[in-house]
Order: structure tokens, then sequence, then C-alpha cells
């Protein structure tokens, strides 16, 4: 059973510029969520997808987006790039929504973001 | 505002000794989980932990969840260099996980 998935592992992109990042889920799964980690911060929760519905954010600006298909395959958007926005992107799976009794929730390797 | 808060930080110890790592919260979570991160990796998950009270042993790791569901605790029982990496604990609450400060743990041979 393949884990779950992210792309690209690496990126380098320019202040001003805009990033999309991609996860695949483990087969099945309806829930998508990601989360930025940085030395200063740790990881923090951005947003989840369940069944194509955005249902919590966390405390992030606009420029941090998303959405779901319906395969539930997942994209992350940040626009307007910022140097403070370089981190490790991370992408985490589960059957069930994120709260829900039992739950088990698999994270993928991340996407490196450096933005210069 | 940290609601998960992991002591201690950073932990250097010796090939075979024990040590603990606690997670503790004001807040009561529907589950807590473990995971062990390596550098330029993303969390591998260690364990789920659901029920007041519950205690599961994975070989050398015992994870314990407080009875109010507010906390845990990791014990490392005769650390292997292989143990060495970043704890993290995770508290799922509604529409949302909350990942703990972190333990930094060097398992010196």
């Amino acid at each position: 059973k393949a884990g779950v998935t992210q792309t690209p592992r690496y990126l380098i992109k320019t202040r001003g510029q805009q990033v999309t990042l991609s996860c695949s889920p483990i087969s099945g799964h309806r829930s998508v969520s990601w989360y930025q980690q940085t030395p200063g911060q740790g990881l923090q929760f951005l947003f989840e997808y369940f069944s194509e519905t955005q249902r919590n954010k966390g405390n992030f600006p606009g420029r941090f987006s998303g959405r779901q298909f319906s395969n539930s395959r997942s994209e992350m958007n940040v626009s307007t790039l910022e140097l403070g926005d370089s981190a490790l992107y991370l992408c985490a799976s589960s059957f069930r929504r994120l709260g829900a009794t039992g739950n088990t929730i698999y994270f993928g390797e991340g996407s490196w973001l450096t933005v210069v | 505002t940290q609601l998960l808060e992991q002591s201690p930080q950073f932990l250097s110890i010796q090939e075979g000794e024990n040590l603990t790592v606690y997670c503790n919260s004001s807040s009561v979570f529907s589950s807590l989980q473990w995971y062990r991160q390596e550098p330029g990796e993303g969390p591998v998950l260690l364990v789920t932990v659901v029920t007041g009270g519950e205690v599961k042993k994975l070989k050398r790791l015992t994870f314990q969840f407080g009875d109010a569901r507010k906390d845990s605790s990791l014990h490392i029982t005769a650390a292997q260099p292989g143990d060495t990496g970043l704890y993290l604990c995770a508290g799922e609450r509604t529409d949302k996980l909350i990942f703990g400060t972190g333990t930094r743990l060097q398992v010196f041979p």
C-alpha cells in the first residue's frame, strides 16, 4: 500500500512568486491536512480537507490556500511568497476526518520550499 | 500559543540508558499520536492512543495516555543509537492536529 506522496520534494522560488504543492493521500483516505514546519515555530497546522471541503484553517494569512479533488488528491498554493515562507511543508492523510475517534494520521516526506 | 508542551527539549544519553519524554497540555484530546522524524523527512507514526489511561508497548517503547486525555508519556528502555531523532507528540481535536514542541534525542554508542 503506497504511502502519502508529496511533490515536488525540493523547490526554490523567488520572493513574490507563487507555488503549488501536491499531495496524493493513501488510497481510500478522504482527509488531507497540511502543515508548515520551521525551526522557530515547529509544526503548525495549515488546513484540512475532507471530501473536497475545507473543514478548518490554522492561523495563516490568506496567501495560503488549498483545494481537494474528487479523488482526494490535494494541492496547496502560496501566493506572493515571502522569505519567511521558507519551510518544510508536510501533508498528512487519514481515513476519518481530524478529531474523529480512532483516527490514524500518516505523513508524507514533505516538500522543502526555499524562498530567495 | 503552544497547546502541547514537551519535555525535555533536548536529551543526550548513552546507549543502554532509559529515558522518558513528556507531553503535557491543559486541553483534552480525542487521541494522541507519537511520531519520530529524521532530518529532511516527514514524521513517521509510532503509535496512536485513544483511551484515557491507555498503555501501549512497541518493543522497547512504552506509551501512556493520561487518564484525563490531556497528557502522555513515551518511555524508551535501553536506548540504542537507532532511536536518535526528533520525537513529536500530536493531539487530535475537532478539525485540527496540534503538535508538541518536540524532543530531540541523541543516543551515543
